[in-house]
């Protein structure tokens, strides 16, 4: 079982719409989330920390359910450019090896 | 502007030929990280150094070497041991002893093997 699971997709959603990604980890000892933005063919750029207490920015919202072992990212009134590939990252105790494991990235299509 | 800059962007090489990826920053970051990313997967962790003179293996460094010489420069060596190395190189760094998940990455390297 891999570490960060996420739902490839992609999800094809019309402007406006409200898109709810998930992201399950299998390791309980995780400590840290994020959110991680990645346009097609570019480098990866952090969109949100998510914390446990769930936490919004703007159209973002993400939450974060330890018992359940997954996080989640809701995207409200979807605009063109929020067309990307959304990671989930999990963060282990302590910096440096296998601290942050990334999952393969959820494609989001938004259309007009 | 302080940024990660990754040289080149498109490298075409022919199988049994060594190559060197450049990275470079100016955020005086201590750490810095190469990953390789294939399509449909996450980020892998090939190496990574959190100070000068100092670096460690990742998940999948087999067939790539490394050199911290100075803070700012952290080149990666794809050698010809390395069986698949068609793939997508991110150069990272973030501040040592900070616990944030927050790495910044250069455009990255695209390396394709003919």
């Amino acid at each position: 079982r891999k570490e960060v699971e996420q739902d490839p997709g992609p999800f094809n959603v019309p402007e406006g719409a409200t898109v709810a990604f998930n992201c399950t980890y299998s390791n309980s000892a995780s400590q840290s989330f994020f959110w991680y933005r990645q346009d097609c063919r570019k480098e990866p750029k952090l969109l949100m920390s998510v914390y446990s207490s769930g936490n919004e920015d703007g159209r973002f919202t993400a939450q974060l359910n330890r018992a359940s072992q997954y996080i989640s990212l809701l995207i409200r009134d979807s605009k063109l450019s929020d067309s990307a590939t959304y990671l989930c990252v999990v963060k282990k105790q302590g910096t440096g090896r296998r601290a942050l494991t990334f999952g393969s990235g959820t494609r989001l299509q938004v259309q007009p | 502007d302080g940024g990660i800059t990754q040289s080149p962007k498109y490298l075409f090489r022919k199988e049994g030929q060594n190559v060197t990826l450049s990275c470079e920053q100016n955020l005086n970051h201590d750490a810095m990280y190469w990953y390789r990313q294939d399509p449909g997967q996450g980020l892998r962790l090939i190496y990574y150094s959190q100070i000068v003179n100092d670096f460690q293996k990742g998940d999948i460094a087999e067939g790539y070497s490394v050199s911290r010489e100075k803070k700012e420069s952290f080149p990666l060596t794809v050698t010809s041991a390395q069986k698949n190395p068609t793939a997508f190189y991110l150069c990272a760094s973030s501040i040592q002893g900070r616990d944030t998940g927050e790495l910044f990455f250069g455009e990255g390297s695209r390396l394709t093997v003919l």
